[in-house]
């Protein structure tokens, strides 16, 4: 059974350049969420994502960040015109029901670089 | 809204001695409570997890942690460390509706061979 998957596990972008993550949660697992790591700091919440429905976007930048989780297909994190701040490790989980008892399996992270 | 404290950014332990990683929590109810360990490069992975019950939980690799409800703690530890328990530990809070984690901002380890 095949883990959280991500994909690139490294992303090297020029400022004004557009990221885009991807996350494919384990076999069984409809809950997605993203989580931003800066360095030196824990985790941060970003979204939650069931399929094809935002449940809750609190820590999202407001600007130029978005997330999907389509019917089909990996969960996108999307980052428009990267600014060297975005530079981070994105961390995706899943599990298979948003409840508080079930924990969340983490993928690999991708490491974004913005030069 | 729940937070988590980890008091020590830095510990330093020799091989085969016992470990204690600090937690502290703040949430209004009954918190999940998870510790995650994060090798270098690494995701995370759940060592052990709190929701209801015996308040003494076990977990992977040998380790346990004790939640205390009137301390607001949930502090990991370990009787001997292994060189290979080098890594970062990641207490984190989830709120009842069970989406979000809020975590601590980690405790790096290094055990002295």
């Amino acid at each position: 059974n095949a883990g959280v998957m991500q994909n690139p596990r490294h992303l090297v972008r020029r400022r004004g350049q557009e990221a885009r993550l991807r996350c494919s949660p384990m076999k069984g697992h409809s809950h997605v969420y993203w989580y931003r790591q800066l360095p030196e700091e824990g985790l941060k919440f970003m979204v939650y994502l069931q399929k094809e429905n935002i449940i809750d976007e609190s820590g999202m930048p407001k600007e130029r960040f978005s997330a999907e989780f389509p019917k089909e297909g990996p969960s996108i994190l999307r980052i428009q015109q990267v600014v060297r701040g975005d530079s981070a490790a994105y961390f995706c989980a899943s599990s298979p029901n948003g409840q508080g008892r079930h924990e969340q399996y983490f993928g690999p992270g991708t490491r974004l670089t913005v030069t | 809204a729940q937070s988590v404290t980890q008091p020590d950014i830095h510990i330093t332990v020799s091989e085969g001695a016992s470990l204690e990683l600090r937690c502290n929590y703040s949430y209004g109810a009954t918190p999940y409570l998870f510790w995650y360990v994060q090798s270098p490069g690494q995701g995370l992975q759940l060592l052990l997890k709190y929701f209801s019950g015996d308040t003494l939980v076990q977990g992977i690799k040998g380790f346990e942690a004790e939640f205390k409800r009137s301390q607001s703690s949930f502090n990991l530890r370990k009787p001997s460390v292994h060189w290979s328990d080098a890594a970062e530990y990641f207490c984190a809070v989830g709120a009842g509706g069970g989406n979000k984690l809020t975590f601590g901002t980690g405790t790096q380890l290094k055990v002295e061979l």
